[in-house]
């Protein structure tokens, strides 16, 4: 079975720090994903990547970029943190092109 | 641009029927469909590749109308199990996007 792993589960920051998300996935798959769920909103793209060093800007990059240094590894980076980015963060896996995506079980971030 | 899914929410009886649809204001070349339990993260359901194609396992099938640039989630005689947020996600370049969800409760 795949495996994506989020590094917490919960996270409290306060406004300004610069925050790190990591995912690990342990399938080899070459694309990677962010995405933030709040309600109402269904799950919308941060930043995705197809390879190694490779980005691409999602729906709502604005105020994120991200790592992706190592194949099972991509990690979502907050420069500032700001209250408005207090959510549930997703990372899922997938094989190309658009096979099905792996979610890890996110991390509920808390901007105070 | 993000698929609409409808309905928002439905609440069911174990065993009655629901059906739940996406529409894209742009031509469709896949879709997938996710379910999301509280709590946890989204489960792949089912990808539907082409048009016209129908997919089904256990009670939940789905259809794809590539010309009405839309599909939809067919539960039958549903379980309590089935209870959660169903999303469909429609295909870009290598990436989906995902529509709002639909939230569906089954009732003992």
């Amino acid at each position: 079975d795949v495996k994506v792993t989020q590094s917490s589960r919960y996270l409290v920051k306060r406004t300004g720090e610069k925050v790190f998300l990591e995912c690990v996935q342990d399938m080899d798959h070459e694309n990677m994903f962010w995405y933030r769920q709040d309600p109402g909103l269904g799950l919308r793209l941060i930043y995705f990547s197809y390879d190694v060093k490779m980005k691409e800007k999602g729906d709502i990059p604005e105020g994120y970029s991200v790592s992706r240094e190592k194949k099972e590894r991509f990690s979502l980076i907050l420069e500032s943190a700001s209250t408005n980015q207090t959510s549930m963060y997703l990372c899922a896996s997938s094989l190309p092109p658009n096979q099905p995506q792996h979610f890890g079980d996110g991390t509920r971030l808390s901007i105070l | 641009q993000q698929p609409v899914q409808s309905p928002q929410a439905v609440i069911l009886r174990e065993g009655e029927d629901a059906v739940i649809n996406c529409s894209s204001s742009k031509a469709l070349y896949s879709v997938h469909w996710y379910r999301q339990k509280h709590g946890e993260a989204p489960v792949f359901l089912m990808i539907l590749l082409k048009g016209g194609e129908q997919k089904g396992h256990d009670k939940i099938s789905a259809s794809f109308n590539e010309k009405k640039q839309q599909s939809s989630l067919y539960l039958t005689a549903s379980q309590l199990s089935y209870s959660g947020t169903y999303f469909c996600g429609t295909e870009g370049a290598q990436k989906l996007v995902f529509g709002q969800g639909t939230r569906l409760t089954i009732n003992p």
